[in-house]
């Protein structure tokens, strides 16, 4: 299947700062990407869709300006949480999907804020 | 998108085949069953997905009833390597243009 990769693999922060995750298609143009978030011992859940070239949609429950996420091209998108805080302590995990394709995902990023 | 049941957990003798039962009762016409696994700490990996058909790749082969409302998922000859969460997932349209909801999935371990 197709490759999605993300940077950094983990990262550990201090509280209040703010982290940038990426999500890259390596081998195919992604004309949408997904984010999910996975608490411990817990599923996925999607936090937010971006298309190309468009503001992302927000699941209900995910703040906009906390968690915000740019699409710029085909085949890189970027997810920063904003003013970190420990509850936001996640695995943060990208798909990447093009037209009449299924969705490949990421290897995700293990997030722990101090 | 419609909800599905799997049971909470499973094992599966080495070199045996695991069948992965999902319920899907409530799948709609233009609905698709996925099955992604989830090995631990790691993304989601794509296995296989169908429509009405039974549907077999290298991986697994998928067997979906002809009301559509259950399906199996069939690892023909398990490993050690397959201990994972298996997810049963239906989306309408394909996943590319819908999101994915992920339940609970079913906890496959496979032993010795």
């Amino acid at each position: 299947g197709a490759v999605v990769s993300q940077h950094p693999s983990w990262v550990i922060c201090k509280s209040g700062t703010s982290v940038k995750i990426e999500c890259r298609s390596l081998d195919f143009q992604a004309t949408t990407m997904f984010w999910y978030r996975q608490f411990p011992k817990q599923s996925l859940m999607l936090m937010a869709t971006s298309n190309e070239g468009s503001k992302a949609t927000y699941e209900q429950g995910v703040e906009k300006d906390k968690f915000l996420i740019n699409h710029a091209s085909l085949t890189l998108s970027t997810l920063t949480v904003t003013s970190a805080h420990p509850e936001d302590s996640s695995f943060y995990i990208c798909s990447a999907s093009s037209q009449n394709n299924e969705q490949f995902f990421g290897p995700g990023t293990r997030l722990t804020v101090l | 998108d419609a909800k599905t049941t799997q049971p909470t957990s499973m094992d599966c003798a080495e070199g045996r085949a695991a069948n992965l039962p999902c319920n899907h009762s409530t799948i709609s016409g233009n609905e698709y069953v996925y099955w992604y696994r989830q090995i631990h700490s790691q993304g989601p990996q794509y296995i296989i997905h169908g429509l009405k058909n039974n549907e077999t790749n290298e991986m697994a082969s998928l067997i979906i009833t002809e009301d559509r409302k259950s399906s199996t998922l069939i690892l023909p000859h398990a490993t050690l390597r397959d201990t994972a969460v298996y997810y049963c997932i239906v989306a309408a349209g394909g996943t590319s243009y819908g999101k994915l909801t992920f339940g609970q999935g079913t906890i496959l371990t496979v032993h010795p």
